[in-house]
C-alpha cells in the first residue's frame, strides 16, 4: 500500500522558536496533502489543505501566518510552526492524496504516522 | 454541515467477542473511511467505502446510504485489536477533505 512519511516523529523545543515537520508520500505522487491538528483525547482537526505548486488552504481559525505550508513537491509537504508557544503543543498528522486512477479512487487519503510537538 | 457520530464512545469487551462499532452522519457523502489509531497516535486506513459492504481479514465495513449510517465489525476480537477507531466522512468527490468522528476506544482484554 501507499505509504507516508513524516519527521521528526516527535520534537521538544523552546517557546518562541519555530519547527519544522515534513510529510513525504515515499511511493507515489500526491497532489494533495492534507494537515491536521489532535488534542489529547479529541478527534483529528483539519488544519489546512495543500496543493502541489499552489498556496495551501487553511480551514477556519487556523493562522496561516503561523502555521506556514509548503507544498514544494508532488511528494513533499511541509508544516513549519513558527514562534510556537506551549499551546501549540499537539500531534500533528499529515495525510496525502493521490490523484484518481490507476486503481485508485477519489477520497483516497493516506496517514503519516504523526508528530507529537511539545513547547517548553 | 456535516456532523459525525460514532458509538460508543469507549467499549471493553472479552478476547474474542465480536464487536460493532456505529457511525451516523447527517448529511450525503462521497465515501466514508474508518481509521485505526493506536496509543503512539499513527494512523491507519483501515477502510474506504461509499456502497456495501468490505472486509479484510476479520474486520468487515458496512454502509446504508439511506439511512446515513455505517458500521465496522470485528470477528474474534484480539488484545491488538484494542485501539481507538474513527469514522471520517468525505462529502465533495474531488475534495478530499474529511470530517472526523470523536472516536471509539476499544479494549480487549484477555
Amino acid at each position: 500500500g501507499a505509504v507516508v512519511s513524516q519527521h521528526p516523529s516527535w520534537v521538544i523545543c523552546k517557546s518562541g522558536t519555530s519547527v519544522k515537520i515534513e510529510c513525504r508520500s515515499l511511493d507515489f505522487q500526491a497532489t494533495t496533502m492534507f494537515w491536521y491538528r489532535q488534542f489529547p483525547k479529541q478527534s483529528l482537526m483539519l488544519m489546512a489543505t495543500s496543493n502541489e505548486g499552489s498556496k495551501a488552504t487553511y480551514e477556519q481559525g487556523v493562522e496561516k501566518d503561523k502555521f506556514l505550508i509548503n507544498h514544494a513537491s508532488l511528494t513533499l509537504s511541509t508544516l513549519t510552526v513558527t514562534s510556537a508557544h506551549p499551546e501549540d503543543s499537539s500531534f500533528y498528522i499529515c495525510s496525502a492524496s493521490p490523484p484518481a486512477g490507476g486503481g485508485r479512487a477519489y477520497n483516497e487519503q493516506f496517514f503519516g504516522p504523526g508528530t507529537r510537538l511539545t513547547v517548553l | 454541515k456535516n456532523e459525525v457520530e460514532q458509538s460508543p464512545q469507549n467499549l471493553t469487551a472479552q478476547e474474542g467477542e465480536f464487536i460493532t462499532i456505529n457511525c451516523s452522519y447527517s448529511v450525503g457523502i462521497s465515501a466514508l473511511h474508518w481509521l485505526q489509531q493506536h496509543p503512539g497516535g499513527g494512523i491507519v486506513s483501515l477502510f474506504m467505502l461509499s456502497s456495501g459492504k468490505k472486509k479484510h481479514g476479520r474486520l468487515i465495513a458496512t454502509i446504508n446510504i439511506q439511512e446515513k449510517h455505517s458500521s465496522l465489525h470485528i470477528t474474534a476480537s484480539h488484545p491488538r485489536d484494542s485501539a481507538v477507531y474513527i469514522c471520517a466522512v468525505g462529502y465533495n468527490f474531488g475534495n478530499e477533505k474529511l470530517t472526523f468522528g470523536t472516536g471509539t476506544r476499544l479494549t480487549i482484554i484477555p
